[in-house]
């Protein structure tokens, strides 16, 4: 399948500081990416959605101002933790889907990022 | 709003059983309904992926079937081994965005 590289695959911070999160498609081109975020032992959820050459789309409750999102090329998009907070520490990951094909809507992730805000 | 829940929330079993793993939403109105499985601490691998009008998908040990009818999907895994450990999540696309159950951990012991 298709491969999306995410790093850091962890990083601890100090409080009120920023953090920046990359992630990658490796092998396709993706105008539409999506970010996760994951507290232990509970689901994915879906944070915000990130569109190449325009703004996110974030999800109602999600801080856009907090986490900022941009999705400069086809294969890149960074989640910009902003003044981050231990509240903040969590896991984070990045998706995307291989859009070179027609109905072809599989999503793959990336490895995830723990991020740890002392 | 697409409310996706799994059941049982873990499973522990001996090595060689058959594992099946319950997946249920409540809204119909999918475009596909994909598996995953996810490690410790790690990222999401996907399993398969059934599109709407598709009644199951399979790729080795495991099969998926979905009724979209009535909500469910349910993942089999053939003779289980240890390296099967891990927890596997449900996604249901609507609209091109996917909303996760909250996984069955399994445990498959030597």
């Amino acid at each position: 399948g298709a491969v999306v590289s995410q790093h850091p695959s962890w990083v601890i911070c100090k409080s009120g500081t920023s953090v920046k999160i990359e992630c990658r498609s490796l092998d396709f081109q993706a105008t539409t990416m999506f970010w996760y975020r994951q507290f232990p032992k509970q689901s994915l959820m879906l944070m915000a959605t990130s569109n190449e050459g325009s703004k996110a789309t974030y999800e109602q409750g999600v801080e856009k101002d907090k986490f900022l999102i941009n999705h400069a090329s086809l294969t890149l998009s960074t989640l910009t933790v902003t003044s981050a907070h231990p509240e903040d520490s969590s896991f984070y990951i990045c998706s995307a889907r291989d859009e070179g094909y027609t109905g072809n809507t599989e999503a793959f992730f990336g490895q995830g990022t723990r991020l740890t805000v002392v | 709003k697409q409310e996706v829940t799994q059941i049982p929330a873990a499973l522990s079993v001996p090595e060689g059983e058959n594992l099946v793993l319950n997946c249920s939403f409540t809204d119909s109105a999918i475009y596909n309904l994909q598996w995953f499985r996810q490690d410790p601490g790690k990222g999401l691998t996907s399993l398969l992926l059934i599109q709407s009008s598709q009644r199951e998908q399979t790729s080795g040990r495991l099969n998926a079937s979905l009724d979209k009818s009535s909500g469910r999907s349910t993942l089999y895994i053939a003779a289980s081994q240890p390296g099967d450990s891990a927890t596997y999540l449900c996604a249901v696309d609507n609209d091109y965005k996917l909303s996760f159950g909250a996984g069955t951990t399994v445990t498959v012991r030597a």
